[in-house]
């Protein structure tokens, strides 16, 4: 069955470079939300789009901007990298507003250096 | 939203049963439970979701008492490969939120 594809899967930049990240949802998913994980801590909930538009604001750096495109894909733009950036970028899916079962890509990982 | 509370971590053993307790004391009449499992570098993997009582899938049950002001994951006869952080979380049934909060460390040991 597809999942959640993510590209890339590994990604290294300097500090204060820019950085986009992809996201694909499973065919037919409409919502797609998209989440920070550091080393040993929760996943941290960024930004979800239903439909195109955004449905829902958590703790993006205003150094970060999204977009979900007319296909349903979703792109993270990072500017201004800081070493504190590097983790583990998840996005998921899910179909329709407000459901709970979401389905997760394998995660990119942005080393800031 | 509602917050929850879980249990840092657990320890068991290969076999037995592993039960879960998330506390969600002020949780809305339109909130769900649902269970997450995540595994190193992993994206978390949905496990189950229930509003009452009781709901049982073939990877796990989830207990909600009346008050549903807690829940209790119940994974039976866990295997080595079930050693993962569980997170439980409540939902609005509208919003595209879903927050993960302090997660529970399973370590099943042999």
């Amino acid at each position: 069955a597809a999942g959640v594809i993510q590209s890339p899967r590994h990604l290294i930049k300097e500090k204060r470079e820019t950085a986009t990240l992809k996201c694909y949802p499973i065919p037919r998913h409409d919502t797609v939300y998209w989440y920070q994980q550091g080393p040993g801590q929760d996943p941290q909930f960024l930004i979800s789009f239903y439909e195109k538009m955004q449905s829902d604001k958590g703790s993006i750096p205003d150094r970060f901007s999204a977009q979900q495109f007319s296909d349903y894909h979703s792109e993270l733009n990072m500017s201004s990298l800081e070493l504190g950036d590097s983790a583990l970028y998840f996005c998921a899916s899910s179909l329709g507003a407000g459901d709970p079962e979401a389905f997760f890509g394998q995660g990119t990982r942005l080393t800031v250096v | 939203l509602a917050k929850t509370t879980q249990p840092i971590s657990m320890d068991s053993y290969e076999g037995q049963e592993v039960n879960i307790t998330c506390s969600h004391n002020n949780i809305a009449t339109n909130d769900y439970i649902t269970w997450y499992q995540q595994f190193p570098s992993q994206g978390p993997r949905f496990i189950i979701q229930g509003y009452k009582t009781k709901v049982t899938n073939e990877v796990a049950s989830l207990f909600i008492p009346a008050d549903r002001k807690s829940s209790t994951l119940s994974l039976p006869r866990v295997s080595l490969s079930d050693t993962a952080v569980y997170y439980c979380l409540v939902g609005e049934a509208a919003g595209n939120k879903l927050t993960f909060g302090g997660g529970t460390r399973v370590l099943v040991k042999p």
